[in-house]
């Protein structure tokens, strides 16, 4: 298996304008995660889904954003509009299993920028 | 919130040294786990203990739990030049994994 692909890698954007970060779990996992990591704040949970159903997005910042996961190989993460605070490494991760001792498979991540 | 804190927050070592880092969690957890970063990449899953579990062992790694703490330590034992990234540690409870803001090891080669 590739492991969890994202992209873009890089994102540069100019302040309100519609971001879309894209995710590809790996093939079986049940679970999919969506992570923001700052250096101010490391690693902060925004949403993930269970068998492509949202269970928990109470960490989403803002109405701004939002998330999706039409089918189980594909999720995405948009923001709109888009602001310089949103600057920030945004990670996909994706596991078998929840709370039954399995680790996150993490992907390559895709850095934004807000100008 | 459950989320750790990793001690130090940077550790600098020579090459073949021993590196221990130490992690605080605030409530009970089912597992703890060990992320490695490198620069500019994503999380890499290193190692899991479970809460009934008291030390483990993968290769040069090992890692503690003391539930009564609410802490885990993690050593890298004859670090390597290879070994530079950021270690965070993950708590797992009933809810997805909450991580710490890692602690920053460089190897001096």
């Amino acid at each position: 298996d590739a492991g969890v692909i994202q992209s873009p890698r890089h994102e540069v954007t100019e302040m309100g304008q519609e971001v879309t970060l894209r995710c590809k779990p790996i093939s079986g996992h049940d679970y999919l995660f969506w992570y923001r990591q700052t250096m101010m704040r490391g690693l902060e949970l925004l949403i993930y889904f269970n068998n492509n159903v949202p269970i928990d997005d109470s960490g989403m910042p803002e109405d701004r954003f939002s998330a999706k996961m039409p089918n189980a190989s594909f999720s995405t993460l948009k923001i709109q509009p888009s602001e310089p605070r949103d600057s920030a490494v945004y990670f996909c991760a994706s596991s078998p299993r929840e709370g039954q001792g399995w680790g996150y498979t993490f992907g390559s991540g895709t850095r934004l920028t807000v100008v | 919130s459950q989320q750790g804190e990793e001690d130090p927050q940077a550790l600098s070592i020579q090459e073949g040294e021993n590196a221990t880092m130490n992690c605080s969690y605030k409530t009970s957890i089912n597992n703890l786990q060990w992320y490695r970063q490198n620069s500019g990449r994503g999380l890499v899953h290193l190692i899991l203990i479970r809460s009934n579990e008291r030390e483990k062992h993968s290769g040069r790694l090992r890692v503690t739990l003391d539930t009564s703490k609410k802490s885990s330590s993690l050593l890298i034992t004859a670090s390597r030049a290879a070994d530079t990234a950021s270690y965070f540690c993950a708590s797992s409870g009933n809810t997805p994994l909450v991580f710490g803001k890692g602690t920053r090891l460089s190897v001096i080669a």
